[in-house]
């Protein structure tokens, strides 16, 4: 059965102190894995896209990296507004997105 | 400015009464779905819709229904037979390929709670 484990499930982080997130997952057939941003009481807002182990995509302070067994989302010198809940979704051989619970961020100023 | 809208935003329900779920896109978007948010879980897909007048069951469908009449419109009602509907609900499209998969674009969300 396909699974999506992300940990930690909270991470409190001072203004500048750098970490990582991850997302484990067991999937058939992985097609791809798509990393969202959900602010509270909104809806996903998307970031990237891995399509194969050792990509890499990056934005602004965010780099998410792919293995053939987990993804990372890579937080460099964070700020307040990058406070979030951090989703990771595998697309499976079905072409359905497997959604993990999510990571919630708190960066404290 | 394109988008994905869903009303209400709140939305109250009373034991044994059906409610319909709003969702309209002008994205131009083939796919639509519903999903379902829970408190430490992740987003589980009720219904989707690959092109107008066809739909299928996600993985949680039973209590819900839905309609696409439109390429705009996705529509859920939660009916009377939902036993457990206070939730978060998420509407969201994508274009679909040939091959290939692009990225869910999702709206503002509606607060469903039965009272």
């Amino acid at each position: 059965e396909d699974q999506v484990t992300q940990s930690p499930e909270a991470l409190r982080l001072q203004e500048g102190e750098s970490s990582s997130l991850n997302c484990s997952y067991t999937v058939s057939g992985l097609r791809g894995l798509f990393w969202y941003r959900q602010d509270p009481g909104k809806g996903p807002e998307f970031l990237f896209t891995l399509y194969s182990a050792g990509e890499e995509k990056e934005k602004e302070r965010l780099k998410a990296t792919l293995t053939k067994k987990e993804s990372f989302l890579h937080i460099t010198a964070p700020k307040p507004e990058d406070s979030a809940t951090y989703l990771c979704a595998p697309l499976d051989s079905n072409y359905q997105l497997i959604w993990g619970a999510g990571t919630k961020l708190i960066i404290k100023p | 400015d394109g988008g994905i809208t869903q009303s209400p935003k709140y939305l109250f329900r009373k034991e044994g009464q059906n409610v319909t779920l709003s969702c309209e896109q002008n994205l131009n978007h083939d796919a639509m779905y519903w999903y379902r948010q829970d408190p430490g879980q992740g987003l589980r897909l009720i219904y989707y819709s690959q092109i107008v007048n066809d739909f299928q069951k996600g993985d949680i469908a039973e209590g819900y229904s839905v309609s696409r009449e439109k390429k705009e419109s996705f529509p859920l009602t939660v009916t009377s037979a939902q036993k457990n509907p206070t939730a978060f609900y998420l509407c969201a499209s994508t274009q679909r390929e040939t091959s290939g998969y692009n990225e869910q674009f999702f709206g503002p969300g509606t607060r469903l709670t039965v009272l």
